[in-house]
């Protein structure tokens, strides 16, 4: 089992241009999530996705769109990306929204120039 | 005040002491109640649960709740450098089907 997989794990990016983040799990979950870190900030929920053919706003949605595109694949994306936007991004599923254990995956450490 | 509060830390402990990690919420109807551990440049990865007040041992981490103070801790009992490392606190909202809500975390550093 790889668990959650994503992808890219590196990206540099110019302001303006647009992403896609891929993330992957094999667990047979129900329940995905997308969140941000920032130094200093912790974790923050960008969108999560309680069971497939459902997504939900988190606590920073703005500037992002999800697609839940099987029960397998979660995917982010960023339109005009920001330096704002600058951060590590980590995908995470469950077995069920909660209360329950998540799995991170590797994350992906992006930049906007 | 924010959901899930914990000092940034660094905390730093001598090898083979007790570290202890705090963290307090705000919802009062919060039930489950998680530690992630982060080395750095890695991902979290989840070392303990506690959903009854109380304490939860696993090995050398024990997990204390307190929810009428609304109060959560983890203690690292024989503290070794390797368990330096960003501990996350994290805690479902008690209404239910919600997401968990992250602390900041606490950088641990065990000094050999």
């Amino acid at each position: 089992n790889a668990g959650v997989t994503q992808t890219p794990k590196f990206q540099v990016l110019k302001t303006g241009q647009s992403m896609t983040l891929q993330c992957a799990q094999d667990m047979n979950h129900n329940s995905m999530y997308w969140y941000r870190q920032d130094p200093g900030m912790g974790l923050r929920l960008i969108y999560y996705s309680a069971s497939e053919g459902t997504t939900d706003k988190g606590e920073v949605p703005n500037g992002y769109n999800v697609s839940r595109l099987n029960k397998r694949e979660f995917s982010l994306r960023l339109e005009s990306a920001a330096p704002s936007q600058t951060s590590v991004y980590f995908c995470a599923s469950s077995e069920w929204l909660a209360p329950d254990t998540q799995y991170f995956g590797p994350g992906t450490r992006l930049t906007v120039l | 005040q924010k959901e899930v509060e914990q000092n940034s830390g660094p905390l730093s402990v001598p090898e083979g002491a007790i570290a202890s990690l705090n963290c307090t919420y705000s919802d009062r109807v919060s039930q489950s109640f998680f530690w992630y551990r982060q080395y750095s440049g890695k991902s979290p990865e989840l070392i303990m649960s506690i959903y009854s007040n109380g304490d939860k041992e696993d090995g050398r981490f024990t997990a204390q709740l307190n929810k009428a103070s609304q109060y959560v801790s983890l203690l690292i009992r024989d503290s070794q450098p390797s368990d330096s490392a960003t501990y996350l606190c994290a805690v479902n909202r008690g209404s239910g089907n919600t997401p968990l809500v992250f602390g900041k975390g606490t950088r641990l550093s065990v000094i050999a």
